[in-house]
């Protein structure tokens, strides 16, 4: 089996920096991918991560540790648009690709 | 548009009975993969198949069966459904060659929207 977690809700001002925290246990770890899900609507790929240190993607950037089973999702300069859903996911060596309940940013004026 | 085309969008119906989600992949792309997201609660894999075979199984009810077909679309059939199946359903399709476990990036379908009344 496998955990992942990311605290549930985050509130920043926009124009701000958010920090989204991932944590995972999970044997055959492969790699973790973030992505943003608005409501109603498909996820879409933000990043991927299959080794240790930091992808930067112009405002969002994404950190993985995996000796220390985390990660991170780095969004700045917010916007408003930037509310949504963000997903942690976790794919193994058995090809399973799961997701985390989602962390629901909310970007105030 | 990511691609993946899943059919119908909607769909309103009845406790026991039975019905099937279909999906479409991108052109190309051989994995397809179920998740099914109920209202509030994250994506819940449900299984993978990869150029027409099973890959993964997540927590998938026994009354849910799925299939990859040749031309490599897929369906989820779900049977004997009860209120707490009512969810969004997504199918989505990513390129992974056969011997890479490298998922590569997933493309989601706008999913399918099962009410069970």
């Amino acid at each position: 089996g496998q955990n992942i977690d990311q605290p549930t809700e985050m509130t920043a001002t926009e124009g701000a920096i958010v920090q989204i925290n991932c944590t995972y246990q999970t044997s055959g770890f492969n790699g973790l991918f973030w992505y943003q899900q608005h409501a109603g609507e498909a996820p879409t790929f933000l990043s991927y991560n299959v080794l240790d240190g930091l992808e930067e993607k112009g405002r969002f950037s994404s950190f993985l540790s995996r000796s220390k089973g985390y990660s991170y999702l780095l969004l700045k300069e917010l916007q408003m648009k930037d509310s949504a859903s963000y997903l942690c996911a976790v794919t193994r060596n058995d090809y399973k690709l799961s997701f985390g309940a989602g962390t629901t940013v909310t970007v105030r004026a | 548009d990511s691609g993946v085309t899943q059919t119908p969008k909607h769909l309103i119906t009845a406790t026991g009975q039975r019905v099937t989600l279909r999906c479409s992949p991108r052109s190309g792309d051989l994995s397809v993969y179920w998740y099914q997201q109920s209202l509030d609660q994250g994506l819940q894999f449900l299984i993978q198949y990869y150029n027409g075979e099973e890959r993964a199984k997540g927590n998938i009810l026994e009354r849910f069966s799925a299939q990859q077909f040749p031309d490599l679309h897929s369906e989820l059939n779900l049977s004997s459904l009860e209120l707490g199946d009512s969810a969004l359903y997504f199918c989505a399709s990513s390129a992974t060659t056969g011997g890479s476990r490298n998922t590569g990036e997933l493309f989601f379908g706008e999913g399918s929207r099962l009410t069970v009344l």
